[in-house]
């Protein structure tokens, strides 16, 4: 099975800052990988697919790159209703693995 | 719009068998292009991608879960289920239904609301 690891686990942040979550995968996945925001209470939500698609209706300040092994989420002028946690994904080969997850903490 | 509803017992005894079911409504199953799958997330934990099937029957099994995991599909309700047999503690877990596209690369593009799963006796 491919591995995902992101990097931090927690993150503390303000209001408009830009903060940057990484993903590593334990193999080459070109740019399978998916960026999902779960909110607590809530199902996740799809933010990313294809390492770097917004998906319909994620806010622009949201933006996804990288490619193989290494990749990262970038929210630039954070807003109160980004504090949430990440998830990155895998959906090169089966099983699609998950991230253990970034939490996103208001400073 | 599309909507996934799970649907299922909250409670299950240890060494029994957690049943789910997923129904999808504003599409139909059998559109091409499209998986329908079950994740699971025990409390405070993260995210863990269960399986997926196709209209057709085609399937695909987390490695760890495998020789317990059952999906299937009823295209004629629209519906898919879940079955993981042996249960234990640490099956405890909100467990959501999702539809993974190809037009997406295969990311889940829409969840369920997703269902609390107990098992204790």
């Amino acid at each position: 099975d491919i591995q995902m690891t992101q990097s931090p686990s927690s993150l503390s942040a303000s209001v408009g800052d830009r903060v940057t979550i990484t993903c590593r995968a334990s193999q080459t996945i070109s740019t399978f990988l998916n960026w999902y925001q779960q909110k607590p209470g809530r199902a996740p939500q799809l933010l990313i697919y294809a390492a770097s698609s917004l998906q319909g209706g994620v806010p622009s300040r949201f933006s996804g790159s990288g490619s193989g092994a290494d990749f990262t989420l970038t929210i630039s002028n954070l807003q109160p209703e980004d504090f949430a946690t990440y998830y990155c994904q895998q959906s090169y080969s089966a099983p699609y693995t998950f991230g253990q997850g970034t939490k996103l903490e208001i400073k | 719009q599309l909507q996934l509803q799970e649907s299922g017992p909250g409670l299950v005894k240890p060494s029994g068998t957690l049943s789910l079911t997923c129904t999808v409504s504003g599409d139909s199953i059998s559109n091409s292009g499209y998986y329908w799958g079950w994740i699971r997330q025990p409390p405070g934990k993260a995210l863990e991608w269960i399986g997926t099937i196709y209209y057709s029957g085609s399937t695909s099994y987390s490695s760890s879960l495998k020789s317990r995991v059952t999906i299937s599909v009823d295209t004629s309700k629209n519906q898919f289920s879940l079955k993981l047999s042996y249960v234990t503690a640490a099956d405890t877990a909100m467990y959501y239904c999702a539809r993974q596209s190809s037009g997406h690369l295969d990311a889940s593009d829409f969840w369920g609301h997703g269902t609390v799963v107990t098992v204790s006796s």
